[in-house]
């Protein structure tokens, strides 16, 4: 079954750093391009980032440029987006996809992530 | 960066009508770059359409995706309850994505 389960997030102050997870099932990772989607409490949705397969090419959006960081591991077929120096505005669900050509066609169940002192 | 602006916010109609839904990109888009999303409350956005026109494995037929250029729509020909959400449409250019605003379509 295709599948993508993101976890890692939580409350967290701000300037700390998390690594959100996407453990991908019924294909793998490095043969495709992935994607981070965000969605701040009753706002609409923002694109975050994304890694191209092949040579792993990244981009960001210009809103975490610098604080963001998305990877994988192969051998975990498991992507990650570390964020570091959170901020209030980073509070959001944020979810993983598969970026397949030029539209997402697989998302996960997303997971959130609260910015507070 | 390509500016994508969905409109209406909010269409109130009843089951059973036509909604017709905008996005409007702020440079011209490549038709295979479009794609429209649904999302229900509490639930992860869902694929509807991409290349601009082109329903997603099980989509009903009355979801329709058109246009070309700066101009695209998102048609629900006869509204069932189950397709009272938010539709957001996304273009990709030059490896980096953006999203519509998005437009709820509620029940009147």
């Amino acid at each position: 079954e295709v599948q993508l389960v993101d976890t890692g997030g939580g409350l967290i102050q701000p300037g700390g750093s998390l690594r959100l997870s996407c453990a991908v099932s019924g294909f793998t990772v490095n043969a495709n391009d992935m994607s981070w989607v965000r969605q701040a409490p009753g706002k609409g949705l923002e694109w975050v980032s994304v890694i191209y397969k092949g040579d792993d090419t990244t981009y960001y959006a210009d809103s975490v440029k610098g604080r963001f960081t998305i990877s994988r591991d192969n051998s975990k077929n498991t992507v990650y987006l570390q964020m570091n120096s959170l901020r209030a505005e980073d509070q959001a669900i944020y979810y993983c996809t598969r970026l397949h050509y030029y539209y997402m066609d697989i998302w996960g169940k997303g997971t959130t992530v609260t910015v507070s002192s | 960066e390509i500016v994508l602006t969905q409109s209406p916010g909010t269409l109130s109609l009843s089951p059973g009508e036509r909604a017709t839904l905008s996005c409007r990109a702020s440079q011209s888009v490549s038709s295979s770059f479009l794609s429209w999303y649904q999302q229900k409350p509490g639930q992860a956005p869902r694929l509807l359409i991409h290349d601009a026109s082109t329903r997603a494995s099980g989509i009903p037929d009355r979801f329709s995706g058109s246009g070309s250029g700066t101009d695209f729509t998102l048609t629900i020909s006869r509204l069932e309850p189950e397709d009272f959400a938010v539709y957001y449409c996304q273009q990709y250019g030059r490896s980096l994505l953006t999203f519509g605003g998005g437009t709820k379509v509620e029940i009147k």
